[in-house]
């Protein structure tokens, strides 16, 4: 069945640094979507990417959806305390998702 | 407010005793979707309703049981729970067609 892999599973960063975080499929998605869960939350919708090398920024975060739309990319830009989270990828169709394992990101003072 | 209730937040049981997990939603969205999360496996999909009377299975529907009744209720029935049915347990409603999901506060369920 499809896959949705993610990398790396845990990252610790010192605040200030960047960090991306990578999403990969194993079959073409219709769109994906991201979203951050802090620890002992829910996960929160960040955004949604739909066309092939679609690019979107949200302040100091970008979002890239690869141009065979199976992989996508979140990176941050000069980290701060308040993105400490795990950060997830979901491939979507319609009404069913499959949502990546994942990455916890800790930032470091 | 606009949200996603669940209801209990917190439930221990023993095995074989049924038991209902209930979401609301008050945004009168059309679709509605339950999750489990385990450490390291992520969030995975159990069942989804794309409007009343209509649900269909996700990933993991194994053990698990839902219906839709009402647009706003999407209750989840474990009619067996076993101990690999402890997780947590989360709860999502939207307008669907791959748009944004909002997440209920999520319920922990332990099964002894």
């Amino acid at each position: 069945g499809q896959q949705v892999m993610q990398i790396p599973q845990y990252q610790h960063v010192q605040e200030g640094e960047d960090f991306t975080t990578y999403c990969n499929s194993s079959t073409t998605l219709s769109n994906i979507q991201w979203y951050k869960q802090r620890p002992g939350g829910h996960p929160v919708f960040l955004i949604q990417l739909v066309k092939s090398g679609e690019v979107k920024k949200q302040k100091r975060l970008t979002f890239q959806f690869g141009e065979a739309k199976k992989n996508s990319s979140l990176h941050i830009t000069a980290t701060q305390t308040t993105d400490v989270g795990t950060y997830f990828c979901a491939g979507g169709g319609t009404y069913k998702y499959i949502f990546g394992t994942g990455t916890r990101l800790k930032v470091l003072a | 407010e606009a949200q996603v209730t669940q209801n209990p937040r917190y439930l221990i049981t023993v095995t074989g005793k049924k038991l209902t997990v209930t979401c609301s939603q008050n945004m009168n969205h059309e679709y509605m979707s339950w999750y489990r999360q385990d450490p390291g496996l992520g969030l995975r999909q159990i069942y989804y309703s794309m409007n009343v009377e209509v649900t269909d299975k996700g990933d993991v529907p194994e053990g698990y049981k839902v219906s839709r009744k009402e647009k706003r209720n999407f209750p989840l029935i474990l009619e067996s729970p076993s101990p690999n049915q402890t997780s947590l347990y989360f709860c999502a409603s939207g307008k669907g067609g791959g748009e944004t999901q909002y997440f209920g506060p999520g319920t922990r369920l332990l099964v002894l």
